[in-house]
């Protein structure tokens, strides 16, 4: 099975910063990649797909990159609404998701 | 619009079975893939099972494989996960997905979920 690692696992930051977070697969899986915003009490909500297609009505602060096995999910500039859990999901062999990156407020 | 439905969630006790479905609506549902994705409380995403909607393909995670079963039944728009000798690391809210394709495994559409409880 393909394992994903996230990093950080957690993250504080401010209204305006640019974060970005990391996932790495434990071997290649091309661009099959996906992410995925949570917030509490709610089903995840798809943010890009393909490694870097944005998903329709995704504000265009969310980018994403990469292939292989490294890849970049960022935010330009965080807004109030941003402050979620964030997931990758490998679709290329079955499937597997990362264990979270909590972005909290600073 | 699409909408999933999930239910059969409830109490179980250890080693007991329970059948989840997940209603589909809004999209040719045989043409889809659906996937299961888990969520233990205050814990994050394990993907689960997944069905393909070309040739009706089944997946599974290492830590349901033999124990789990997914099946479709496309005449009714309706997805199902046989849950079969529960143990407590199976609680979860169990969210059924809709595959962003025939072949795809990327969950495009949520449900709400359902939860599973396995206790004494």
């Amino acid at each position: 099975d393909i394992q994903m690692t996230q990093s950080p696992s957690s993250l504080s930051a401010s209204v305006g910063d640019r974060v970005t977070i990391t996932c790495r697969a434990s071997q290649s899986i091309s661009s099959w990649l996906a992410w995925y915003q949570q917030k509490p009490g709610k089903a995840p909500k798809g943010l890009i797909y393909q490694a870097s297609k944005l998903e329709s009505g995704v504000p265009s602060r969310f980018s994403g990159s990469g292939s292989g096995t490294e890849f970049t999910l960022t935010i330009s500039s965080l807004q109030p609404d941003d402050f979620a859990t964030y997931y990758c999901q490998q679709y290329n062999s079955y499937s597997s998701f990362g264990q979270g990156t909590k972005l909290e407020i600073k | 619009e699409v909408q999933l439905l999930e239910s059969g969630g409830g109490l179980v006790q250890p080693g007991g079975s329970l059948r989840l479905s997940c209603t589909a609506s809004g999209f040719t549902f045989s043409s889809s893939a659906m996937t299961w994705v888990r969520q233990a409380p205050g814990k994050g995403l394990e993907w689960v099972s997944g069905i393909l909607g070309s040739d009706g393909g089944t997946y599974y995670a290492d830590s349901v494989k033999g124990r789990f079963t997914i099946s479709r039944d496309d005449s009714k728009d309706t997805l199902f996960l046989q849950m079969n000798s529960l143990g407590a690391e199976d609680t979860a809210l169990y969210y059924c997905a809709k595959g962003a394709g025939s072949r795809s495994l990327r969950a495009e559409y949520w449900g709400q979920g359902t939860l599973v409880t396995v206790s004494s």
